[in-house]
């Protein structure tokens, strides 16, 4: 069992440029969340993916999309980058059978200069 | 809405001693707990979780953990501290809305001195 996949491990960006970050959810999980953690911060919420659709969403600007795939794998994509947005991005999975223990990817970290 | 706070930011402990990382929570009802774990520039791995049941509940590496409703706090302990116990400690809560939507404290460093 592969886990939980993301990609890549790191990205730099400039300023106002577009990005997108991948996530596999380990195998037989339906459900991917995304996490922003800042630097000396805790984890905090984006958004869930269900389904293909947008189930929650953390206090997070419209410039934070997402996008689900039929076989679960995940994208976040974030526009208009802003230097503030630099932070390791994580992607955690779960089973709606399995109630609410979700399991983390390594994350990706995103630079923006 | 759940927050969680964890106390302290930074914790020392001499390698052999025993270890306890606080944090309380604020919810209305019994929430889903976790502890996770993180090495620098990881991701995070689950220490243990609580869902209801017995309140001192089992984790990898040795770890356990108390619920104590009346003080709405679980906190981590360990009894003997290794040098690989080093990185930073996260409690989260998860109301029991069935989306597994985590809330996070800001997390303990944990130091381990030789």
């Amino acid at each position: 069992d592969a886990g939980v996949t993301q990609s890549p491990t790191h990205l730099i960006k400039t300023r106002g440029q577009q990005v997108t970050l991948r996530c596999s959810p380990k195998s037989g999980h339906d459900t991917v969340s995304w996490y922003q953690q800042a630097l000396g911060q805790g984890p905090q919420f984006i958004f869930q993916y269900y389904e293909e659709e947008e189930r929650q969403r953390g206090n997070f600007p419209d410039r934070f999309s997402g996008h689900q795939f039929p076989n679960y794998s995940s994208e976040l994509n974030v526009n208009a980058l802003l230097l503030g947005d630099s932070a390791l991005y994580l992607c955690a999975s779960s089973s709606t059978d399995r109630g609410a223990e979700a399991f983390f990817g390594q994350g990706t970290r995103l630079t923006v200069v | 809405a759940q927050s969680v706070t964890q106390p302290d930011i930074h914790i020392t402990v001499s390698e052999g001693a025993s270890l306890e990382l606080r944090c309380n929570y604020s919810y209305g009802a019994t929430p889903y707990l976790f502890w996770y774990v993180q090495s620098p520039g990881q991701g995070l791995q689950l220490l243990l979780k609580y869902f209801s049941g017995d309140t001192l509940v089992q984790g990898i590496k040795g770890f356990e953990a108390e619920f104590k409703r009346s003080q709405s706090s679980f906190n981590l302990r360990k009894p003997s501290v290794h040098w690989s116990d080093a990185a930073e400690y996260f409690c989260a809560v998860v109301t029991h809305s069935g989306y597994s939507t985590l809330t996070f404290g800001k997390g303990t460093m944990l130091l381990v001195s030789p």
